[in-house]
């Protein structure tokens, strides 16, 4: 089992739809989650954390559930400009690596 | 610098050659990291350094991959012998403390092996 798994997509939705991704992650330690954004031949850019009692930023909305050992990113309202591949990152406090899903890819349409 | 300085950004080699990459961190930073993606592929993580030492090498791929860090600041990554399968893009991140905080990455060095 992979220590952080994604559904790899792509979600084709239209403007205006709400979109909700999850990422599951095996080691129970985990301290640390955020979700990266990545747009084709660019670098990863940190899109949020995620805390424990979840957190908003606009349209987006992320949430940790531990006792499942999943995080959840939902966009609201989704934009064009919202096409891209979106990472899920978790990190344990102690060791050193950040352990990054292979991604889930969003295409809005017009 | 303002954010994780990288270069060079594209590099083309033939194989067999050796190539250097090098990363400056953000500073102040004393956690960077090396990433490897592939065209369509996930981050694979190649090795993280705190300062100056390297406390895991195994994500390094095969011996022919080395990296070292001087003076808590810039790191370099260099491939000996490169072979077609290194083509990739070589990511450097940093963050201020290891694994609790969020990492910032460099736009990356395209690499081509011909």
């Amino acid at each position: 089992r992979k220590e952080v798994e994604q559904d790899p997509g792509p979600f084709n939705v239209p403007e205006g739809a709400t979109v909700a991704f999850n990422c599951t992650y095996s080691n129970s330690a985990s301290q640390s989650f955020f979700w990266y954004r990545q747009d084709c031949r660019k670098e990863p850019k940190l899109l949020m954390s995620v805390y424990s009692s979840g957190n908003e930023d606009g349209r987006f909305t992320a949430q940790l559930n531990r006792a499942s050992q999943y995080i959840s990113l939902l966009i609201r309202d989704s934009k064009l400009s919202d096409s891209a591949t979106y990472l899920c990152v978790v990190g344990n406090t102690g060791t050193y690596k950040y352990i990054f899903g292979t991604g889930t890819r969003l295409k809005v349409l017009a | 610098g303002a954010g994780v300085s990288q270069s060079p950004s594209n590099k083309v080699t033939e194989k067999g050659k050796d190539v250097e990459l090098r990363c400056d961190p953000i500073s102040g930073h004393t956690a960077l990291y090396w990433y490897r993606q592939s065209l369509g592929q996930g981050l694979e993580f190649l090795i993280y350094f705190q300062g100056n030492s390297a406390p895991d090498k195994s994500g390094l791929p095969s011996d022919r991959f080395s990296a070292e860090r001087t003076g808590g600041s810039v790191s370099t990554l260099t491939i000996q012998r490169t072979q077609q399968e290194d083509s990739a893009v070589y990511l450097c991140a940093s963050s201020f403390q290891v694994s609790s905080d969020t990492i910032y990455f460099g736009e990356g060095s395209w690499l081509t092996v011909v």
